[in-house]
């Protein structure tokens, strides 16, 4: 069964550059079946989609953190990774990664129609100087 | 932009039923999906596509879907699905969470 795990700083500097990477195993992130997403949980609070990418690189961001965030695929690497941009304290979260699986018909997936499942651990990234 | 809005709590007694809705609009003509978290745990999936359970998911949980509301059941409440639970959609393919429900089993 396929399993996420985060890695990265857990801590930036405001006006820094957050970098995590998802390492997938179980499972290939070259399936055309499923999409990589990034989600994230301010302490205390809700979840937030931050944005995810198809196993061809095809990505869609949430439109509150686009000018800021890029998600990519290293498929020799079987991981994908999130880099957001001058981080304030408002991007103190639970960053987590996910599979992200499309509803497909008669052979067309929609897009906008994505379950997360699995998840992974989560780890808490603290932008403070 | 798009909201999702959930009661922010809900309480249920052992062996009753819990009903969480989450309010949006035209949200009966999203997909809608299901998290379960429990304190400092992951989340995960316990319906998607409206009434579909994951594989090791207890035939407890079901999910619904009209009009403006999507509802979660929990048949038979055990103390082990207290929980917060945040439905999900999509809305011009931007993926939108609802602010969550803490379901208390007294």
């Amino acid at each position: 069964q396929v399993q996420l795990q985060e890695s990265g700083p857990g801590l930036v500097k405001p006006s820094e550059t957050l970098s995590l990477t998802c390492i997938v195993s179980g499972g290939s992130i070259r399936s055309s079946s499923y999409y990589w997403g990034w989600l994230r949980q301010p302490p205390g609070k809700g979840l937030e989609w931050i944005g995810y990418i198809s196993y061809s690189g095809y990505t869609r961001y949430n439109p509150s953190l686009k000018s800021r965030v890029t998600i990519s695929l290293d498929t020799s690497k079987n991981q994908f990774s999130l880099i957001l941009t001058s981080v304030t304290a408002a991007d103190t979260a639970v960053y987590y990664c996910a599979r992200a699986t499309p509803y497909c018909s008669g052979g067309n997936c929609y897009s906008g129609s994505h379950w997360f499942d699995p998840w992974g651990q989560g780890t808490l990234v603290t932008v403070s100087s | 932009s798009y909201e999702l809005t959930q009661p922010p709590s809900v309480s249920v007694s052992p062996g009753q039923t819990a009903s969480i809705t989450c309010s949006g609009d035209k949200l009966g003509k999203k997909y809608s999906s299901w998290y379960q978290q429990k304190p400092g745990q992951s989340p995960i999936l316990v319906i998607y596509q409206d009434t579909k359970r994951p594989s090791g998911i207890s035939e407890r949980f079901s999910g619904s879907n009209s009009g403006n509301t999507a509802t979660l059941t929990i048949s038979g409440t055990q103390a082990m699905d207290e929980a917060d639970y945040y439905c999900q959609a999509w809305d011009s393919s931007t993926g939108v969470f609802g602010s969550g429900t803490k379901v208390t089993v007294l």
